[in-house]
């Protein structure tokens, strides 16, 4: 079974521009999820999302942040305009729709290193 | 707020022996609790899980004990192995929601 993929793996831009990252999620997983991880500290949910619709965003700084999922399927998160704070890896990670079953486990891609200089 | 707390950014530990690995959560309302292992300029990779219903799940060398009243859970290794060295992190949850802690970085020398 093929994993989560993301591209582009490594992207370094000036502030000021604009980037975009593409995910896959893992086939059959309802479920997709952007995350934003800064050196020395844990994953951090930006956006979520349920087939194409958003589940939650409370934590997307949606003044610069955007992301879609159309078709249910594959996902953008776009950064315009990056500022040098923005600087991380983001991860987007996949989960199967178990609606109370339990067994919340999600599955990472390799995430995007973004350096914003 | 900190809802996930790892205490220890490091750990080393001699291949062979126990890794214990230790996480704190405040919200009594997480009901699912994860382990993920970091490699660098990887993702991280699901490792083991326990529910709220449960005190210990093991899977092979691992196994992770939950503390309810104390609001603690652990992940031990055994026996550690160089290849175990990593990054790992702690996740808790009650919906399809994770918070993750801030990650202990494992050293495992021969």
């Amino acid at each position: 079974e093929a994993g989560v993929a993301q591209s582009p793996r490594y992207k370094i831009i000036e502030k000021r521009q604009s980037v975009a990252f593409w995910c896959n999620p893992i086939s059959g997983h309802a479920t997709l999820y952007w995350y934003q991880q800064i050196l020395g500290q844990g994953p951090k949910l930006l956006i979520q999302f349920q087939n194409n619709g958003v589940v939650d965003d409370s934590q997307l700084p949606k003044d610069r942040f955007s992301a879609e999922r159309l078709k249910g399927v594959d996902s953008t998160l776009k950064i315009q305009p990056a500022k040098l704070e923005d600087s991380a890896v983001y991860l987007c990670a996949s989960s199967l729709d178990i609606s109370g079953t339990g067994g919340y486990e999600q599955y990472f891609g390799p995430g995007t290193r973004l350096t914003v200089t | 707020d900190q809802q996930v707390k790892q205490n220890s950014p490091s750990l080393s530990v001699q291949e062979g022996r126990i890794s214990i690995l230790n996480c704190d959560y405040t919200n009594s309302m997480f009901d699912y609790f994860l382990w993920y292992k970091k490699y660098p300029a990887e993702g991280p990779t699901f490792l083991i899980s326990i529910s709220s219903i449960k005190d210990k799940n093991e899977d092979g060398r691992f196994t992770v004990f939950l503390n309810k009243s104390a609001k603690h859970l652990s992940l031990h290794i055994v026996p550690s192995q160089p290849g175990d060295s990593a990054v790992y992190f702690c996740a808790a949850g009650n919906t399809d929601k994770l918070i993750f802690g801030t990650g202990t970085r494992l050293q495992v020398f021969p």
